[in-house]
């Protein structure tokens, strides 16, 4: 059955330093989405994307945070200069549409920052 | 204000019973009410989904109900297995694809 892979499972930041999460859609979907779950808390939206752009982001998604479709399968979420409080799992979602589509969810990235 | 509120936060129930989970929602507009289950340390998973001219829908052994009115859902469990303890997310979906979480509801199936 098809997955959103993503990679790596868990990432070990520097307060301060970039990183970039990366996540893999399954292959006919349109739409992509990055969600976080800060440890104990529910999960949150933070932005989808349709047709090379960004269609909706929420409060959380600021200046610090970029997503980008680099090639026809890849689809990351960049995080200029991270802080403590960003630490976090951030999951990638995607699905063929909206409204009753389902939106599937891969396994997560686990951001520590030190 | 906490869009998606559920209940109880979290249930020990024994393998072979029932159970029943709420959510009441707020955000408006509507358009679809889902129930993901999320496996500690994995990503939600897609249970039921129901537009607001569905007042229930089932997959294998759960069954979801939902009152548009009341703007309340549950999620029943029937049977629970060992492999049920998860958190139950009831998911509020609005506006222009997007989606507001609960916290979830945090069950234990124990033998």
């Amino acid at each position: 059955e098809p997955e959103v892979t993503q990679t790596p499972s868990h990432q070990v930041t520097q307060m301060g330093q970039e990183v970039i999460l990366r996540c893999v859609p399954i292959s006919n979907h349109l739409y992509f989405y990055w969600y976080r779950q800060i440890l104990g808390q529910k999960v949150e939206f933070l932005v989808s994307f349709y047709n090379n752009e960004i269609s909706e982001k929420s409060e959380i998604f600021d200046d610090q945070f970029s997503v980008e479709r680099p090639d026809g399968s890849n689809f990351t979420l960049k995080i200029r200069s991270t802080k403590l409080e960003d630490s976090a799992m951030y999951f990638c979602a995607s699905s063929e549409g909206v409204g009753e589509n389902i939106q599937y969810f891969g396994a997560g990235t686990r951001l520590s920052v030190l | 204000k906490n869009q998606v509120e559920q209940s109880p936060q979290s249930l020990i129930i024994l393998e072979g019973k029932n159970c029943t989970l709420q959510c009441n929602y707020t955000v408006s507009p509507f358009s679809n009410l889902r129930w993901y289950k999320q496996d500690t340390g994995r990503g939600p998973v897609s249970l039921t989904i129901m537009t607001f001219s569905e007042n229930t829908k089932s997959n294998g052994r759960y069954t979801a109900t939902l009152d548009a009115d009341t703007k309340q859902s549950s999620l029943h469990i029937t049977a629970s297995q060992l492999s049920d303890s998860a958190s139950y997310i009831c998911v509020d979906f609005y506006g222009n694809n997007r989606l507001a979480f609960g916290k979830g509801n945090q069950v234990v199936v124990i033998p």
